[in-house]
């Protein structure tokens, strides 16, 4: 079935350091690809989304490009701030079975001043 | 302000007593869904809707359930709550979803049930 893979989390960085979150991904056909961000005590906000390969989304100065060849999506940001600090979840709707988004279990990032 | 409105946000109660947490939606979304997360498990979709009466099951549904009598409210009933239930729960709406469609789902704050 559809599956999202995440890594691990947490991951702690420094502020202003190169992040990046990895994600790849199991399905069939063409699914959109998105990421949502979880502030502490709030419900997930839409970050960035991606429709088709090649597809670059971005927002808040977070990038993430659709590489069907590899089957990722990965999460990156040039230099973070201790407010990116959050969980972060890759997701993916698929072709069939199109009426839920496939979530993968959340990478925790904490950033330090 | 377009939102999802959960209620409510903290719960502790007892083993068996029934239980509702409302889930109200002001977009005019067709969509609604229900998920629960747990910790290293992600986010697993409990129930969905499509539309007025209109309901199905999603990956773990076992020990719910939920109505959609209205477009804008979506409430998830718990009839005899037990502990393997304590978790966060998200209620989520979008515009009608669509084969590897890129409609973003909306979501609440959340509510966190503890079942003693």
């Amino acid at each position: 079935g559809d599956s999202v893979t995440q890594m691990e989390g947490p991951v702690t960085l420094s502020e202003e350091a190169f992040l990046t979150i990895n994600c790849t991904y199991t399905a069939t056909g063409y699914p959109s690809l998105f990421w949502y961000v979880q502030y502490p005590g709030e419900g997930l906000q839409l970050l960035l989304k991606a429709t088709k390969a090649d597809d670059k989304g971005s927002n808040k100065g977070f990038e993430a490009t659709y590489r069907k060849e590899t089957t990722s999506f990965h999460l990156e940001k040039g230099s973070v701030q201790v407010s990116d600090s959050a969980v972060y979840f890759c997701a993916l709707r698929p072709d069939t079975g199109f009426q839920k988004l496939v979530f993968g279990t959340g990478t925790r990032l904490l950033v330090s001043p | 302000e377009a939102q999802v409105t959960q209620n409510p946000r903290y719960l502790i109660t007892v083993t068996g007593k029934k239980l509702t947490v409302t889930c109200s939606q002001n977009m005019n979304h067709e969509y609604m869904s229900w998920y629960r997360q747990d910790p290293g498990l992600g986010l697993r979709q409990i129930y969905y809707s499509m539309n007025v009466e209109v309901t199905d099951k999603g990956d773990v549904p076992e020990g719910y359930k939920v109505s959609r009598k209205e477009k804008r409210n979506f409430p998830l009933i718990l009839e005899s709550p037990s502990p393997n239930q304590t978790s966060l729960y998200f209620c989520a709406s979008s515009p009608q979803p669509t084969p590897g469609g890129n409609q973003p789902q909306h979501f609440g704050d959340g509510t966190r049930l503890s079942i003693l």
